[in-house]
């Protein structure tokens, strides 16, 4: 069961902007963590979209921006566009015995 | 452009060994910047960190599935593997291969995926 809840649907017309929010919802106390964003067309390979809770790769567009509040992180696609759409996913981590713990999962539509 | 291709057998029958390869075309993994990594899927459920390995043969797996977890690196090959005994139906998802940057502990590249279904 991950300790990490993000909302299952998110919608929006083009050209607007969505938030999609990622909790952790663990019992243990950390003094912080760090979340990574991912992004994933069906039947394709995941492709990393922030990393270190607001860093984007090379080759992401600025519309992906990131932000950490401590226990929740937060992904913002500004000026939505049809190939947006996809499922997103966060992972932070969280600790030696399993290190790497992903989301929920949140499917973005747009509309 | 790093690509990660994973192979294996879609079809395992029960309390037998998984076994799953991931090819690494566009880098090496021999490289010390890297880790390489196992994640999976099961249908209707969340992604689940399987474990890690590192050019050297230095493992890390996720706790619960450690008794039962086996990777390996073949440098010569630019592959490395993935070993899960005594498969059960829960073990049924999609095994994904992915390169992991310590550093920023996340997970820079991934393969597209193979599903592999426990059943008899």
């Amino acid at each position: 069961q991950s300790a990490l809840t993000q909302p299952v649907s998110v919608s929006g017309s083009p050209g607007q902007s969505i938030t999609i929010s990622c909790t952790d919802t663990s019992r243990e106390v950390r003094n912080y963590n760090l979340f990574s964003w991912y992004q994933r067309h069906p039947g394709k390979a995941p492709t990393l979209m922030i990393y270190e809770d607001n860093k984007r790769p090379s080759g992401v567009s600025d519309r992906f921006s990131g932000s950490n509040s401590g226990n929740t992180a937060s992904l913002t696609i500004s000026g939505l566009q049809a190939e947006d759409e996809a499922d997103y996913f966060c992972c932070s981590f969280q600790g030696r015995r399993n290190p790497y713990v992903f989301g929920t999962e949140t499917k973005l539509t747009v509309l | 452009q790093v690509q990660l291709q994973e192979s294996g057998p879609g079809l395992v029958k029960p309390s037998e060994t998984l076994s799953l390869t991931c090819s690494v075309s566009g880098g090496s993994v021999s490289s010390g910047s890297y880790y390489w990594s196992w994640i999976r899927q099961p249908p209707g459920k969340g992604l689940e960190w399987i474990g890690n390995i590192f050019y050297s043969g230095f493992t890390h797996y996720n706790a619960s599935l450690q008794s039962r977890v086996t990777m390996s690196v073949d440098t010569s090959k630019n592959q490395f593997s993935l070993k899960l005994s005594s498969v059960t139906a829960t073990d049924t998802a999609v095994y994904y291969c992915a390169r992991l940057i310590g550093d920023f502990d996340c997970f820079e590249m991934w393969g597209q995926g193979t599903m592999v279904t426990v059943s008899s």
